[in-house]
């Protein structure tokens, strides 16, 4: 069974910094490429970032280009999201999300996480 | 970027009627080579997180009920939920997977009367 937990999230001050991190089991995690996706209060689903199989190549949303990084660890079967310099719009639910295919190019998402919520606030 | 432009933005139907969510695209998600059209839909509900219902417009993930269908192509898609049962209640997305970034519709509302 395919199960994706995330962690991480919290409270954090506009400016800060946090990084989340996503547990893959079930499948072959190393060959898969992997996303985040997020749910701001109120608001529908934004992809904001993917990273391909052998992390060697990544994708950002204009949103979040510069200030977030993806990253992976196919040894700990792990996805991570740096996040950095961030604002009161960032406050969101993140969801890991698995692609369907491994290169990172467009896909959809069979699996989803449970989310961890982020909350940017002073 | 595509755009994804779901209507109606909120549907209320009695149990047991046809429930139909339209998504329009602003390019074309149709790809000739292959002739599939990169358009997925998803069931979002509360506390939960989403689930992949279609893929490639009409494909129809595995354990998904029968009585949802996805049609259309090009920039025009539609989900219809045949005969709505209570635990269809949900918010439902249209996703294009034609190119990065990947773009979500901006989310149906679907309610019981």
């Amino acid at each position: 069974e395919v199960q994706l937990l995330e962690s991480g999230g919290g409270l954090v001050q506009p400016g800060g910094s946090l990084r989340l991190s996503c547990a893959a089991s079930g499948f072959t995690f190393s060959t898969y490429a992997m996303s985040w996706v997020r749910q701001a209060p109120g608001k529908g689903l934004e992809w904001i970032s993917v990273i391909n199989y052998s992390a060697g190549t990544t994708y950002y949303a204009g949103s979040v280009k510069g200030r977030f990084t993806i990253s992976r660890d196919n040894s700990k079967n792990t996805l991570y999201l740096q996040m950095n310099s961030l604002r009161a719009d960032d406050t969101a639910i993140y969801y890991c999300a698995k692609d369907f295919w491994g290169d990172g190019s467009s896909s959809y998402f069979d699996y989803w996480g449970q989310g961890t919520l982020v909350t940017v606030s002073s | 970027d595509i755009v994804m432009t779901q209507s109606p933005d909120s549907l209320v139907v009695s149990l047991g009627e046809r429930a139909t969510i339209n998504c329009k695209s602003s390019q074309n998600v149709l790809y000739s080579s292959n002739n599939k059209n990169y358009l997925a839909w998803y069931q979002h509900k509360p506390g939960q997180p989403p689930k992949l219902l279609v893929y490639w417009a009409s494909a129809r993930e595995s354990g998904v009920p029968d009585r949802f269908s996805g049609s259309g192509s090009g920039t025009d898609f539609s989900l219809t939920i045949s005969s709505l049962q209570a635990e269809d209640v949900a918010v439902y997305y249209c996703q294009q997977y034609y190119s990065n970034p990947r773009t979500f519709g901006q989310g149906t509302k679907l309610e019981i009367k």
